[in-house]
């Protein structure tokens, strides 16, 4: 079993650049999540989903959007990346009650 | 909202006991968590409170008081290998039935020193 896995592990974007982060779990979660970490910040939610098909808001949503067509996928987009969004992202997956197996992370720098 | 605190940075010494405090204030409460994360890698879970009273799971121990609004990791006969971050999460009340997602804390960063 791989967990959930993230690619790319790094990236360097121009400002404007757009990208797609792409996480993958093979645990046959419901529920997968994007978070953001910066230093100072802690880990903020961006976006999350409950199930195949569906998405929601979380805490700093602005600038990203997702897709859940898979129940094992969950991509992240960047449509015009700023250098506010410079950071470290990491994808989650959990079954429930809040134990969430996290992937590796992806450092971007948007410059 | 949600607010949850806790101290920055703590430093103790190889073999002692340290504990990690962390405070929140929510408008429903199902549960506080406690991550790990080393330097450079993914946080991983590890214990959970959801009624009030201690948790003990090995040399790691978590306790909850939730008229309180208030939690800490205990860690024991500390090795050098638990210098890390230890990040508390709160779940809110869940909504809909759905898994209503974790709010982290940001981090307590422990150096564990010989």
């Amino acid at each position: 079993n791989a967990g959930v896995t993230q690619t790319p592990k790094f990236r360097v974007l121009k400002t404007g650049q757009s990208m797609t982060l792409l996480c993958a779990q093979d645990m046959n979660h419901e529920y997968m999540y994007w978070y953001r970490q910066d230093p100072g910040m802690g880990l903020r939610l961006i976006h999350y989903s409950v199930g195949e098909g569906t998405t929601a808001k979380g805490e700093v949503p602005d600038g990203y959007n997702v897709s859940r067509l898979k129940k094992q996928n969950f991509l992240l987009g960047l449509e015009s990346a700023a250098p506010s969004q410079t950071s470290v992202y990491f994808c989650a997956s959990s079954y429930s009650v809040g134990v969430l197996f996290f992937g590796s992370g992806t450092q971007l720098s948007v410059l | 909202g949600q607010n949850i605190d806790q101290p920055t940075e703590m430093t103790a010494t190889e073999g002692a006991i340290v504990q990690i405090n962390c405070t929140y204030q929510t408008s429903g409460f199902n549960g506080l968590f406690w991550y790990q994360q080393h330097a450079g890698e993914a946080p991983t879970f590890l214990s959970y409170n959801v009624l009030d009273g201690l948790e003990e799971k090995g040399r790691f121990s978590s306790f909850l008081s939730r008229s309180k609004g208030y939690s800490y990791l205990l860690l024991k006969e500390l090795q050098m290998k638990d210098s890390a971050s230890y990040l508390c999460a709160v779940r809110d009340r869940v909504v809909n039935s759905g898994n209503t997602p974790l709010v982290f804390g940001k981090g307590t960063r422990l150096s564990v020193i010989a």
